[in-house]
C-alpha cells in the first residue's frame, strides 16, 4: 500500500539555523498539507498546497516558512530561523483530490531546536 | 479556539466490548468528519468518515455517528481489540478550506 514518507524521522538544531524537513507524496495525490504537533498539544495545520502554489495556510505560517515541491515528488518544509518553540512533531499529509477528504499521513519529523 | 473538542482524555475498555468515543464541534459549517488512530512515534492514520449528509457510516469493526443538532458525532469500536489501543483524533473540515481541525485525541486502552 502507497505510503507518505519523510525524512528525516528527528532533526535536531541550533535556534537561528535553517531547517529543511522533507516528504514524498504518494504518487498520484495532488494535494499536500503540512501540520504541526507540539508536544502534549493539538494537531495543528500549517499550509496546503496544490498545483505548486500555496492555497491555505494558517497564522503559524509566517515569513519563517516555506514550502516548495521543487522536483516534481519531494515536498518540503522550510524554517529559516527556527526558534525553540519550533519545536514539534512535523507531518506531511496528501489528498488524492479535492473531491476526496481523506488526507493520508506520513510519520512525521520531530524536530527539536535547542 | 476549540473547534473540535474531545472532552475525554482516556478511555479504558475490556477486549471484547464496545469501545465509544466521543467528539463534539462548534462549527456547523464543518460539511465533514474524520477519525484518525495514532501509535506512538508514527502519523495518524486515517480511519473513517462521514459526509454531514448522513447519520452513520460503518466500515467492518468501526462505526462512525454523526447528529448535526446536537453537533456530535461519536466512533463506536465493536469488538475492541487490544491492538486498537491508541489515540484516536477526531477531525473536522469545512466545505472550502481543504484543512483540517484536529481535537486533542481520547487515549483508548483496551484491556486483554
Amino acid at each position: 500500500e502507497p505510503e507518505v514518507t519523510q525524512t528525516p524521522s528527528h532533526q535536531v538544531t541550533q535556534m537561528g539555523q535553517e531547517v529543511i524537513l522533507r516528504c514524498v507524496p504518494i504518487s498520484n495525490h495532488l494535494y499536500f498539507y503540512w501540520y504541526r504537533q507540539i508536544l502534549g498539544q493539538k494537531v495543528e495545520f500549517l499550509v496546503s498546497f496544490y498545483n505548486n502554489e500555496i492555497s491555505e495556510k494558517s497564522e503559524i505560517f509566517d515569513d519563517q516558512f516555506s514550502v516548495e515541491r521543487p522536483d516534481g515528488s519531494n515536498f518540503t518544509l522550510k524554517i529559516r530561523s527556527t526558534k525553540l518553540e519550533d519545536s514539534a512533531m512535523y507531518f506531511c499529509a496528501t489528498q488524492v483530490n479535492r473531491a476526496s477528504y481523506e488526507q493520508y499521513f506520513g510519520p512525521g519529523t520531530r524536530l527539536t531546536v535547542t | 479556539d476549540q473547534q473540535v473538542k474531545q472532552n475525554s482524555p482516556s478511555l479504558s475498555v475490556q477486549e471484547g466490548r464496545i469501545s465509544i468515543l466521543n467528539c463534539d464541534y462548534t462549527n456547523s459549517m464543518f460539511d465533514y468528519f474524520l477519525w484518525y488512530k495514532k501509535y506512538p512515534a508514527e502519523g495518524p492514520t486515517f480511519l473513517i468518515s462521514i459526509s454531514s449528509i448522513k447519520d452513520k457510516n460503518e466500515d467492518g469493526r468501526f462505526t462512525v455517528f454523526l447528529n448535526k443538532s446536537a453537533k456530535h458525532l461519536s466512533l463506536h469500536i465493536v469488538p475492541s481489540q487490544p491492538g486498537d489501543s491508541a489515540v484516536y483524533f477526531c477531525a473536522a473540515s469545512q466545505g472550502g478550506s481543504e484543512k483540517l481541525v484536529f481535537g486533542k485525541g481520547t487515549k483508548l486502552t483496551v484491556n486483554p
